[in-house]
């Protein structure tokens, strides 16, 4: 069965670049969050979207962004990189919102320097 | 604050012996409940959900998971471990927020089954 596609997988940047994270649902679903997991931490959501509107949003800095397009991809933007940036970001889709279950990526693993 | 305790770091458990890893949670109203398996370099793999029902819930790989609303918990359990369970299992809940849409995660526990 087809999962959750992220790109790119590995992602190093400087401190003060920018970074496009990318992210492919399932096919047919219309829902995707966004998880930042730091090392060694939980994940932690950082925002979702439902049918290309925000539906949620949690502890995402003003200098990340994010959007849905009409194909239901979703990029998260960031910009003006921090160390602290460093984690694994998770992408998740599901069929409408409202408990479905989330299926994960594998994740786009992105280290500052 | 809406929280989720998993309150064991780690268990270790022999092959063949029952597992169960354990997860209190602390959201108001009626949360949905989630078990996820995390295996290393890869994503968060779903097990099962609570939503309403009945409070033992069966999910993939044999795993099942007991809700019990009086003590807001929600166990996971597996009658007999395989050393391929060995992995970090996370327990999450869904409040309601005006849908139920985000997912609150515990710190999650590793898991070792030993033969």
């Amino acid at each position: 069965a087809a999962g959750v596609i992220q790109s790119p997988r590995h992602l190093i940047k400087e401190k003060r670049e920018t970074a496009t994270l990318k992210c492919y649902p399932i096919p047919r679903h219309d829902t995707v969050y966004w998880y930042q997991q730091g090392p060694g931490q939980d994940p932690q959501f950082l925002i979702s979207f439902y049918e290309k509107m925000q539906s949620d949003k949690g502890s995402i800095p003003d200098r990340f962004s994010a959007q849905q397009f009409s194909d239901y991809h979703s990029e998260l933007n960031m910009s003006s990189l921090e160390l602290g940036d460093s984690a694994l970001y998770f992408c998740a889709s599901s069929l409408d919102q409202g408990g479905k279950t989330q299926y994960f990526g594998p994740g786009t693993r992105l280290l500052v320097l | 604050a809406q929280s989720v305790a998993q309150p064991e770091d780690q268990v270790n458990v022999a092959e063949g012996n029952p597992l169960t890893v354990k997860c209190t949670y602390s959201v108001s109203g009626n949360p949905y409940l989630f078990w996820y398996v995390q295996y290393p370099n890869r994503g968060l793999q779903f097990l099962l959900k609570y939503i309403t029902g009945d409070n033992l819930v069966k999910g993939s790989y044999g795993f099942e998971a007991e809700f019990n609303k009086s003590q807001t918990s929600f166990h996971l359990k597996k009658p007999s471990a395989l050393v391929s369970d060995s992995a970090l299992y996370f327990c999450a809940v869904s409040p309601f927020s005006g849908g139920y849409n985000k997912l609150i995660f515990g710190a999650g526990t590793r898991l070792a089954v030993h033969p």
